[in-house]
């Protein structure tokens, strides 16, 4: 059982909108940055959003990120069929003293 | 460009140790930290640990305190995590990840795979 809890799944059909949520608590979520991976088929994890709402370089502005209290939110913008793989949320935990991850949501684009 | 090499895939037997290595280039080694995250086939992501490559300062994951080195050589730019007592339950693949202060991981290895098996 994962600290942050995600949706198993999504979907959507290309070109739309997608949202994928991260819930969590006060000693993670709410007190911490959220940051956002995006896993393709067989390949390493790679950093999409960091501090809630912020893109690295190279990452499209499809992608974006925001929180809310205990709750973080990730949206895809102009689905398409590359965008599908394996999403997940992770921040700092400050029980715990170290980060935790969402559970993780695969996204299908129909 | 930044980088993150790790070492090659391990087979070892339930009881024995493990250290997989994780050579970076592209970027000032003891600027950053350096995350390990874990992840057993068919499941999500597991952190693992983080260690300061500037002065060697670790923070390990409770579950895995007692059974998890984490160390750095900085003449060679190249972090190191060793998990001893192997189970069945320690079958994943490794990645190592560039992180700054523990929060956020930006770059990543490709992955070591380790099996343990009798």
């Amino acid at each position: 059982q994962s600290v942050l809890t995600q949706p198993p799944s999504v979907s959507a059909a290309p070109g739309q909108k997608v949202t994928i949520s991260c819930s969590g608590s006060s000693s993670n979520i709410g007190n911490n940055y959220v940051s956002w991976y995006q896993q393709l088929p067989g390949t390493a994890p790679k950093l999409l959003i960091y501090d809630n709402n912020k893109r690295p370089s190279g990452i499209p502005d499809r992608f974006s990120g925001s929180k809310s209290g205990t709750s973080a939110t990730l949206g895809i913008t102009g689905l398409q069929t590359g965008d599908e793989a394996d999403y997940y949320c992770g921040t700092w935990d400050s029980s715990l003293s170290g980060v935790v991850f969402g559970g993780g949501t695969k996204l299908t684009v129909l | 460009q930044v980088q993150l090499v790790q070492s090659g895939a391990e087979v070892k037997k339930p009881g024995a140790s493990v250290k997989v290595s994780c050579k970076a280039s592209g970027y000032t080694f003891t600027s950053y930290g350096i995350s390990w995250v874990r992840q057993a086939p068919g499941q999500g992501l597991e952190w693992m640990g983080w260690i300061s490559a500037y002065n060697g300062n670790t923070n390990y994951a409770q579950k895995l305190q007692g059974r998890v080195t984490m160390t750095t050589d900085t003449s060679t730019s190249t972090a190191y995590m060793e998990l001893r007592s192997l189970r069945s339950d320690d079958t994943a693949v490794y990645y190592c990840a560039r992180d700054g202060a523990g929060d956020y991981m930006d770059v990543w290895g490709k992955g070591t795979t380790v099996t343990v098996s009798s």
